[in-house]
């Protein structure tokens, strides 16, 4: 079984910092996902990657699959980044069911 | 907006009582994912149907129990409802082509459980 590693567990920012959220996952995959949820539930995938980096906006994912690794990042944040994020990799390698780490909780103030 | 769709928002149940949460999937998705969230923490994965089949459980008892339709809507239902299944219930849509890629899973905005 895949075991999920989230750091930190708790961020806080002020806007316009640049912030970096890790992920560390034990077995190997073919893709991670990154996910966004504001309080309230509901959740939004930011990224897939299986390989190198993506960057949507603000936003950029990297991944390192030979150390097993995955970073988030946001420039330039806003209090409107304020959310959980959360790392997801499949239970298994080349399995799509996902196990999730605990999620790192982002404050950013104005 | 991802295109799946949950209800009830809310559900507010009595321990012993039985429940039924709804989802309904983007279209042409072929797999859906069921996920309960307690509070605090990550999701855990319940249980994935793909083409109406249950394709794969995590570590919860028989009394969870689902259902796919072939109009890409889905069931979870809970039975002998207990304090602990309170909590956040996501479902997760997905196309899976089979051919052992990657794919996105599209959350819906979940049924947020109390059980008292």
């Amino acid at each position: 079984k895949n075991e999920v590693e989230q750091s930190p567990q708790n961020l806080t920012a002020q806007e316009g910092e640049f912030i970096t959220i890790n992920c560390s996952y034990s077995v190997g995959i073919s893709a991670l996902h990154w996910l966004q949820q504001h309080p309230g539930g509901g959740i939004v995938s930011l990224f897939m990657l299986s390989s190198g980096k993506k960057k949507h906006g603000r936003l950029i994912a990297t991944i390192n699959i030979q150390e097993k690794h995955s970073s988030l990042h946001i420039t330039a944040s806003h209090p409107r980044d304020s959310a959980v994020y959360i790392c997801a990799v499949p239970t298994q390698g080349g399995s799509e069911k996902l196990v999730f780490g605990k999620g790192t909780k982002l404050t950013v103030n104005p | 907006e991802t295109g799946v769709t949950q209800s009830p928002t809310h559900l507010i149940k009595t321990r012993g009582q039985q429940v039924t949460l709804r989802c309904s999937s983007q279209s042409g998705h072929n797999t859906v994912s069921w996920y309960q969230q307690a509070l605090g923490q990550g999701p855990q994965f319940i249980f994935q149907y793909y083409r109406e089949e249950e394709n794969g459980r995590g570590n919860f008892p028989p009394r969870f129990s689902g259902l796919q339709f072939p109009n890409y809507s889905s069931e979870l239902n809970v039975n002998a409802l207990e304090l602990d299944d309170s909590a956040l219930y996501l479902c997760a849509s997905s196309l899976d082509l089979a051919g052992g890629a990657a794919y996105e899973q599209y959350f819906g905005p979940g049924t947020r459980l109390t059980v008292t």
